[in-house]
């Protein structure tokens, strides 16, 4: 079992450049998230997934879309990249179930110049 | 609002030194407290869940207690290889978890 792996690790990107970050588990969990970490800020919620098809907004996810077209993965894009949104990105996910713990992905790191 | 805090922010100790982390919340209705250690460069690993005031877990050198208001993460003769970022998560309602800011931890050989 790979778990939870994005891609890719590192990016670097200019001022209003669009890309797709990649998370697919091998867990068949049903729960998908996707976090920013900054320093000082904590772990805060971009946007999340209970299931395949759905998708519903966290606390931070404006200038960001997702999409779940198939249960394994979750995809992060951002249409105009703004150097606000440098930040370690990290995809997590669980089993349904009320308590059940998030497995969380190694993180990609990305820079907007 | 649910909300987490997590202190101290960062805690040097000398290795053998025992100390104790806090994480304080406010939720409206528990669904589990989890923490999580991070290790530089890295994503967060899982290391307990407690559900109710009262229960106790532990790994190793780790120790997590929950009340009705807070959780203790307590380290016994902490090693350098205990060194990391500690993260503490409260389970909501809607399926999510509120983080706190996490508490730095380096122990010195």
């Amino acid at each position: 079992n790979a778990g939870v792996t994005q891609t890719p690790k590192f990016r670097v990107l200019k001022t209003g450049q669009s890309m797709t970050l990649l998370c697919a588990q091998d867990m068949n969990h049903e729960y998908m998230y996707w976090y920013r970490q900054d320093p000082g800020m904590g772990l805060r919620l971009i946007h999340y997934s209970v299931g395949e098809g759905t998708t519903a907004k966290g606390e931070v996810p404006d200038g960001y879309n997702v999409s779940r077209l198939k249960k394994q993965n979750f995809l992060l894009g951002l249409e105009s990249a703004a150097p606000s949104q440098t930040s370690v990105y990290f995809c997590a996910s669980r089993r349904r179930g009320t308590d059940n713990e998030q497995f969380f992905g190694p993180g990609t790191r990305l820079t907007v110049l | 609002e649910d909300q987490v805090t997590q202190s101290p922010e960062a805690l040097r100790l000398q290795e053998g030194e025992s100390s104790s982390l806090n994480c304080s919340y406010t939720v409206s209705g528990l669904r589990g407290l989890f923490w999580y250690r991070q290790d530089p460069g890295k994503g967060p690993e899982f290391l307990f869940t407690l559900y109710s005031a009262g229960e106790e877990k532990e790994k190793e050198r780790l120790k997590a207690t929950l009340t009705k208001k807070e959780s203790f993460l307590h380290i016994t003769a902490p090693k350098p290889e205990d060194s990391a970022t500690y993260l503490c998560a409260v389970g909501t309602g809607n399926n999510r978890l509120a983080f706190g800011k996490g508490n730095q931890v380096v122990v010195i050989p």
